[in-house]
């Protein structure tokens, strides 16, 4: 599985959009990317993913670039619930074999008033 | 949210005694994994299965068994707890091969003395 890149932490004001980019410049074709976040004390919790073409769902907005080496979560309107351990992954889909989500260090996000 | 629940949820031992966490779920989801969960380290597999009696090693498996004799429950034992395995433990379940997703129980933190 390609490596991931995160800055570690970031700060983002109640109500704009929060933009965490992840660079994965040695992704492969067939990899795909994933987006997970966990807020303090929880489980981590699947938000989106994306292989080469950008993704909404209710939670947030994936953007990948056109060479595939860099994606960003979007959160449109960050909340204080937003307030989390966001982490970028990179795996091959449809191995064979059971999924192993390799979690790195993420970007902690920390949304204010 | 998916139907996982995990027990204990906190624990304390001694070094030396074994210890059993369970994963509990509801959803019929065929593949089961056990993560922990260590400051800087983010997420690390453990064991995980992908159907009842079908196990298989993770990255951090030393030390640690594991066992699946119904598809909703799987169940993690340390032989004989050291202190290096204080922690917090993390059981997610996924359904598919295909563009798949994991989804994470509570937690159980252990502490061993």
């Amino acid at each position: 599985d390609a490596k991931t890149t995160q800055p570690p932490s970031m700060d983002c004001a109640e109500g704009r959009a929060a933009n965490l980019p992840c660079n994965h410049s040695t992704i492969s074709g067939n990899e795909y990317v994933y987006w997970y976040r966990q807020i303090h004390s929880q489980g981590p919790q699947y938000i989106i993913h994306g292989l080469k073409n950008n993704e909404t769902n209710e939670m947030a907005s994936l953007i990948i670039t056109e060479d595939r080496k860099s994606s960003t979560l979007i959160l449109p309107h960050a909340t204080l619930r937003d307030t989390a351990v966001y982490y970028c992954i990179v795996r091959v889909s449809n191995t064979g074999t059971a999924s192993k989500l390799t979690f790195g260090t993420g970007t902690r996000l920390q949304v204010t008033l | 949210d998916a139907g996982i629940t995990q027990s204990p949820r906190h624990k304390v031992t001694e070094t030396g005694t074994p210890v059993t966490l369970r994963c509990h779920q509801t959803e019929n989801h065929r593949y089961m994994y056990w993560y922990r969960q260590d400051p800087g380290h983010g997420l690390r597999l453990i064991h995980y299965s992908y159907g009842v009696k079908d196990t298989d090693k993770g990255e951090v498996s030393d030390g640690y068994s594991v066992s699946r004799s119904k598809t909703e429950d799987f169940l993690l034992t340390l032989e004989s707890a050291t202190s290096s395995q204080t922690s917090v433990y993390f059981c997610a379940i996924s359904e598919s091969l295909f563009q798949e997703t994991q989804y994470f129980g509570p937690g159980t933190r252990l502490l061993v003395l």
